[in-house]
């Protein structure tokens, strides 16, 4: 069965630093992989996805996302940490409609 | 564009008490599913449609829970009886058919407390 796994529960950066959060998928065949972000109270918005093609994408608010096949990892990476993108994280995997969600990720940003 | 929209946002009731949670996927989607959201289980798949018919149900909890999708733009969720345990935040989400690639596109959930 397919699994996610996100390293660390919970990420502290300080605003400006670099952000880098962690997943790893379980899979035979490489599935479609996404990351979510969720807001306190809110659903999870689509942060960005890869399907098939150039294997580092790019999201919304400034991320991005690389796709290493070697590593079975679709780690999430921003340059330069906002207040604002204080909330936590899901990466997604699936190859059918179905998807598998992590853990989550807490990411706090300190000013 | 509107997007999935569910009601109640929030609910709280006794014990004993039926539950119906209700869920509007995004016009055209085609795809329906229901999940469970607790700080101890994480984000959980109830149940998914395809077509208005349940494909997977293996994640629905026990008989109490129950899931019916009428038609293309309603969809309903409900626990009867409940219990405290039920407590956590339910989400619906729906997606258009693709090549599996197409994102799901979640609601606010409803935020459910059973006293």
């Amino acid at each position: 069965a397919q699994s996610v796994t996100q390293l660390g529960s919970h990420v502290s950066v300080s605003e400006g630093a670099l952000v880098l959060l962690r997943c790893n998928y379980s899979s035979s065949v490489p599935p479609y992989l996404f990351w979510y972000v969720q807001y306190p109270n809110q659903g999870l918005q689509l942060l960005l996805k890869y399907t098939t093609g150039a294997t580092l994408v790019k999201g919304i608010n400034g991320f991005e996302a690389e796709f290493k096949k070697s590593e079975t990892s679709f780690h999430l990476t921003k340059p330069s940490a906002h207040m604002s993108d204080a909330a936590e994280y899901f990466c997604a995997a699936g190859r059918a409609q179905k998807l598998v969600f992590g853990q989550g990720t807490r990411l706090t940003i300190n000013p | 564009d509107a997007g999935v929209i569910q009601s109640p946002r929030h609910e709280v009731t006794e014990m004993g008490q039926e539950v119906t949670l209700r869920c509007k996927p995004i016009s055209g989607h085609d795809y329906l599913f229901w999940y469970r959201q607790t700080m101890m289980r994480g984000l959980e798949l109830l149940i998914y449609f395809n077509n208005n018919v349940p494909i997977d149900d293996s994640g629905m909890p026990e008989d109490r829970f129950s899931a019916k999708m009428p038609n293309a733009s309603f969809s309903t969720l409900k626990i009867q009886p409940s219990e405290p345990r039920d407590s956590a935040v339910y989400f619906c989400a729906s997606s258009s058919t693709g090549s599996g690639n197409q994102p799901q596109h979640f609601g606010d959930g409803t935020r459910l407390s059973i006293l």
